[in-house]
């Protein structure tokens, strides 16, 4: 199994609609991030978490949240999905000091 | 502000020969810069790091320098392979950044056989 695994590997959606994307890990860190990727401006930040009762928002958070329901998951919810979210969607973990990071496979997601 | 810039959006190189990947950043905090590297449908993973403490890192064909005082690392891919194509993002942490990662846009090397 995928040290973190992300569901579902592609999705797509209509404009308005609620979706989550949903990512677990089995590195037992307590540190996980939600990054976007789309041509042109690499990796950006919209969401990490430190652990279970700490959440904090990152450079792209509008429109976007998040829940922590345990050590090992992390989901990404759009509340009402816009076509300029049709991007790649990255879960991420890594160790207390940042280093190793260790990122999923990805989601694909279109916003029609 | 863009903290992490990786000017070059592309490179290619024939099999064989060196690449060159630049990345410069401007804050002078960062202490820990990474290199990952991204095949198509599939996450980054980790390649090759270096602390501020020092100038190079070397692992197998893979090198990165640091040059604290222009602010600029490179990562050199000696000799390239066509299973080196790919997108190579630079990163950094430090700085109060409470040690998460800032990335540039990433470069995609094409290795030609």
């Amino acid at each position: 199994d995928a040290d973190v695994t992300q569901t579902p590997r592609n999705r797509i959606t209509k404009t308005g609609k609620r979706i989550m994307l949903e990512c677990s890990q089995t590195k037992g860190h307590d540190r996980m991030y939600w990054y976007r990727q789309d041509p042109g401006l690499g990796l950006r930040l919209i969401y990490y978490s430190f652990d279970v009762k700490d959440i904090n928002k990152g450079e792209i958070s509008d429109g976007y949240s998040v829940s922590r329901q345990a050590q090992a998951k992390f989901s990404l919810s759009l509340e009402s999905a816009i076509p300029n979210q049709t991007a790649l969607y990255f879960c991420a973990t890594s160790d207390p000091l940042g280093v190793g990071y260790t990122f999923g496979s990805g989601t694909r997601l279109t916003v029609v | 502000d863009q903290q992490v810039k990786q000017n070059s959006p592309s490179l290619s190189v024939q099999e064989g020969r060196i690449s060159i990947l630049n990345c410069d950043y401007t804050n002078s905090m960062f202490d820990y810069f990474l290199w990952y590297k991204k095949y198509p449908a599939e996450g980054p993973t980790f390649l090759i790091s270096i602390s501020s403490i020092k100038d190079k890192n070397e692992d197998g064909r893979f090198t990165v320098f640091l040059n604290k005082s222009a602010k600029h690392l490179s990562l050199h891919i000696v000799p390239s392979q066509p299973g080196d194509s790919a997108v190579y993002f630079c990163a950094a942490e430090g700085g109060g950044s409470n040690y998460k990662l800032t990335f540039g846009k990433g470069t995609l090397l094409t290795v030609n056989p």
